[in-house]
C-alpha cells in the first residue's frame, strides 16, 4: 500500500512568512507524529498526534509552530513568521496505535524548508 | 534533543567488508530501533529490539543491545554501495512512543 506522504516536497520562503505543511499518513495509522532534522544531525520530536488530538506537543520550539489533525487523518504543520534558523527538512512519521505495543514509525520522504 | 551518540560519526569500507556502529543513549528504553537515511530524506526502518532482548538479526543485518551499558551495535555483513547511507538509532520510553534519535553514522561503501 502506499505509505507516508508529505507536501510539498521543497518549500522556498522569506523569513517573516507563513508556511504550511502537510502530511498523509498511511492508511489505518492512528498515530502521527513530525519530526525536524537540521543538516548533520539526527530528527528532532516536535509533536504526535493520537488521532485527532495532540497527545505530546513538547518537542515544538516556541509558539511559532502548531499542528492540526482535525479529522484524525492528514495533518499540517504550521510555522508563523518564519526565521532563518527554521530551515531543516520535515518529517513526519506515522504508526499503528502506541496500544499494540508495536512502535515501528514509518517516515515520509520530507519536506525540505528553506527560510531566506 | 537528541538522545545520545553514534560512533563512529563517519565509516568508510569496501564492498564485501562488515561495519560496525555503535549507539549510546542516556535514558532508560522500551525498545531501541535502527533506521537507514539516504540523501538526508526520508528514513527506512531496518529493525527494532525491545528492552528484554540481547540480539536479533534479520538478513545482513545483526542488532545488539546492551541495557546496564545503554548502548547498542548494529551490524551489517558483506556490505555492498547500495548500503551507503547514514544509520540512525532511535529510542523510546513506551507509552510516550516518541522517538528520540542519535546524530547518526555516515556510511559509505566503494566498490
Amino acid at each position: 500500500g502506499a505509505g507516508v506522504s508529505q507536501t510539498p516536497s521543497n518549500k522556498v520562503t522569506e523569513k517573516g512568512k507563513y508556511v504550511e505543511l502537510r502530511c498523509d499518513p498511511i492508511s489505518g495509522h492512528t498515530a502521527l507524529y513530525w519530526y525536524r532534522q537540521s543538516l548533520g544531525q539526527g530528527p528532532e520530536f516536535l509533536i504526535y498526534f493520537q488521532g485527532t488530538g495532540a497527545a505530546d506537543d513538547s518537542g515544538l520550539p516556541n509558539d511559532r509552530f502548531f499542528a492540526v489533525r482535525p479529522e484524525g487523518s492528514v495533518s499540517t504543520l504550521k510555522i508563523q513568521r518564519t526565521e532563518r534558523g527554521d530551515s531543516a527538512v520535515y518529517l513526519c512519521a506515522s504508526s499503528l496505535s502506541p496500544g499494540t505495543g508495536i512502535h515501528t514509525q514509518y517516515f515520509g520522504p520530507g519536506t525540505r524548508l528553506t527560510v531566506l | 534533543s537528541q538522545q545520545g551518540e553514534e560512533d563512529p560519526q563517519a565509516l568508510s569500507i569496501q564492498e564485501g567488508e562488515n561495519a560496525t556502529m555503535n549507539c549510546s543513549y542516556k535514558t532508560s528504553i522500551n525498545n531501541l530501533q535502527w533506521y537507514r537515511q539516504n540523501s538526508g530524506r526520508g528514513l527506512v526502518h531496518l529493525i527494532l529490539i525491545r528492552s528484554n532482548e540481547r540480539e536479533k538479526h534479520s538478513g545482513r543485518l545483526r542488532v545488539t543491545l546492551d541495557t546496564s551499558k545503554k548502548s547498542s551495535s548494529l551490524l551489517i555483513t558483506a556490505s555492498r554501495a547500495a548500503d551507503t547511507a547514514s544509520y540512525f538509532c532511535a529510542t523510546d520510553a513506551g507509552t510516550a512512543s516518541k522517538l528520540t534519535f542519535g546524530t547518526g553514522t555516515r556510511l559509505q561503501v566503494t566498490l
